[in-house]
């Protein structure tokens, strides 16, 4: 069964400690994503990448960055993390097809609380 | 974007058809709607999408208006495992390389037995 797989579903930082999220997909798929989940607001964009070493700020990039040095593998980075980053983090993937039917396959999430 | 709007939540008893709706007047013709389910404690699941036809598959159906401004997500016969949210979504086809979907905040769809 085809997968995305986020490498730790709960973490506890304190502020300040840089934080890595990893994701790897065994698809061959193009396209990741990197989405924060908070009650209230749904899924938010913040990053996505089409190809290795190519990234894209998605609709609240700041205090992130991301890393693609190899297809399979999206890591999302927290360089100095806060209270206000805890959440709830998705990973997923897609083919680049030029049509609108591209489907996401998403992980189960990697849930941050910044102490 | 072109946005979408769902009802917060509704519910259903179990085995009975559910008919989840979304609005999105602002859809322009090139603009594919998909939905997506997030059980709770996972990650969203692709369920359905279409652009002008109704379309089947083994989990729903999706029936689209005839001006595309609005579609219905189609549960045939509800069951305990179809209570999540879920998330009606406009994918722009010529976004070619920049396949980001835009979620909203869903329908919370509650079963009851």
């Amino acid at each position: 069964d085809v997968k995305v797989t986020q490498s730790s579903r709960y973490l506890v930082k304190r502020t300040g400690e840089k934080v890595f999220l990893e994701c790897v997909q065994d698809m061959d798929h193009e396209n990741m994503f990197w989405y924060r989940q908070d009650p209230g607001l749904g899924l938010r964009l913040i990053y996505f990448s089409y190809d290795v070493k190519m990234k894209e700020k998605g609709d609240i990039p700041e205090g992130y960055s991301v890393s693609r040095e190899k297809k399979e593998r999206f890591s999302l980075i927290l360089e100095s993390a806060s209270t206000n980053q805890t959440s709830m983090y998705l990973c997923a993937s897609s083919f680049i097809r030029p049509s609108g039917a591209n489907v996401l396959t998403f992980g189960a999430g990697s849930r941050l609380t910044v102490l | 974007d072109a946005k979408t709007t769902q009802p917060n939540s509704m519910e259903s008893n179990e085995e009975e058809p559910v008919h989840l709706p979304c609005n999105h007047s602002t859809i322009s013709g090139t603009d594919y709607i998909h939905w997506y389910r997030q059980l709770p404690s996972q990650g969203p699941e692709y369920v359905i999408h279409g652009l002008t036809s109704n379309v089947n598959n083994r989990m729903a159906s999706l029936a689209i208006a005839e001006d595309r401004k609005s579609s219905t997500l189609i549960l045939h016969r509800a069951t305990l495992r179809d209570a999540a949210v879920y998330y009606c979504i406009l994918r722009d086809s010529e976004s070619y390389n920049t396949d980001k979907l835009i979620f909203g905040t869903g329908t919370r769809l509650q079963v009851f037995p």
